[in-house]
């Protein structure tokens, strides 16, 4: 079965980075994935789907302190230079055949 | 540019049916596939499924076989989705979202969601 789990929080300094991860199930383990943002009060947002070789597209207009790295079954998404705005619910999503699969999200505060 | 525009917020009673509109415009809407996505209050988003933009076939979650109807108007660019004998915990903010190419592929395009709210 085609699950996705993330950690609840994660928390870093305004400046700072922060690594966010999601883990596939281990029979899923080449897929790929995609990174959203979701800030309050607005739609979610794509960030970038993430290969299992690390590749990454990025969605228009993101900036270049998001990136994306795999290991194994877990897929990486860092944040550089945080910025307030930053703040937010992160998930991930998978693809497999005929459903959508969500992580639970993990959601930054910027100290 | 792309834009996913969503009906408003909905109250309902239990047992009662609701449909939700999402009105594509800067795209050719024949040429892409639109998900329905909801995130109830604490929790994670959940699929609920998806529409051909082309074809109007579909892909429904199997929790939501049974109550869940998609469909597609191409005349006016638009997708609907009705989900039917609605329950307390189906209160969620619901979300449309465009393929990014094809069905195996990330949703690139979201709407602002539309927030369901079922009480008696």
């Amino acid at each position: 079965q085609l699950v996705l789990t993330q950690s609840p929080s994660a928390s870093a300094s305004l400046g700072a980075s922060v690594n966010l991860t999601c883990t596939l199930s281990r029979d899923f383990s080449t897929y790929a994935i995609a990174w959203h943002q979701k800030q309050p009060e607005k739609g979610p947002r794509y960030l970038m789907k993430l290969n299992s070789d690390g590749s990454h597209n990025s969605g228009d207009g993101i900036p270049d302190r998001f990136s994306g790295s795999s290991f194994g079954a877990e897929r990486y998404l860092t944040i550089s230079s945080l910025q307030t705005e930053d703040e937010a619910d992160y998930f991930c999503q998978a693809w497999g055949t005929g459903i959508q699969v969500f992580g639970g999200g993990t959601r930054l505060t910027v100290l | 540019q792309v834009q996913l525009v969503q009906s408003g917020a909905e109250v309902k009673k239990p047992g009662a049916s609701v449909k939700v509109s999402c009105k594509a415009s800067g795209y050719t809407f024949t040429g892409y596939g639109i998900s329905w996505v909801r995130q109830a209050p604490g929790q994670g988003p959940e699929w609920m499924g998806w529409i051909s933009g082309y074809t109007g076939d579909t892909k429904y979650a199997q929790k939501f076989q049974d109550r869940l109807t998609m469909t597609t108007d191409p005349s006016t660019s638009t997708a609907y989705l009705e989900l039917r004998s609605l329950r307390s915990d189906d209160t969620a903010m619901y979300y449309c979202a465009r393929d990014q190419y094809n069905w195996n592929d990330p949703l690139e395009y979201w709407g602002r969601g539309t927030l369901v709210t079922v009480s008696s």
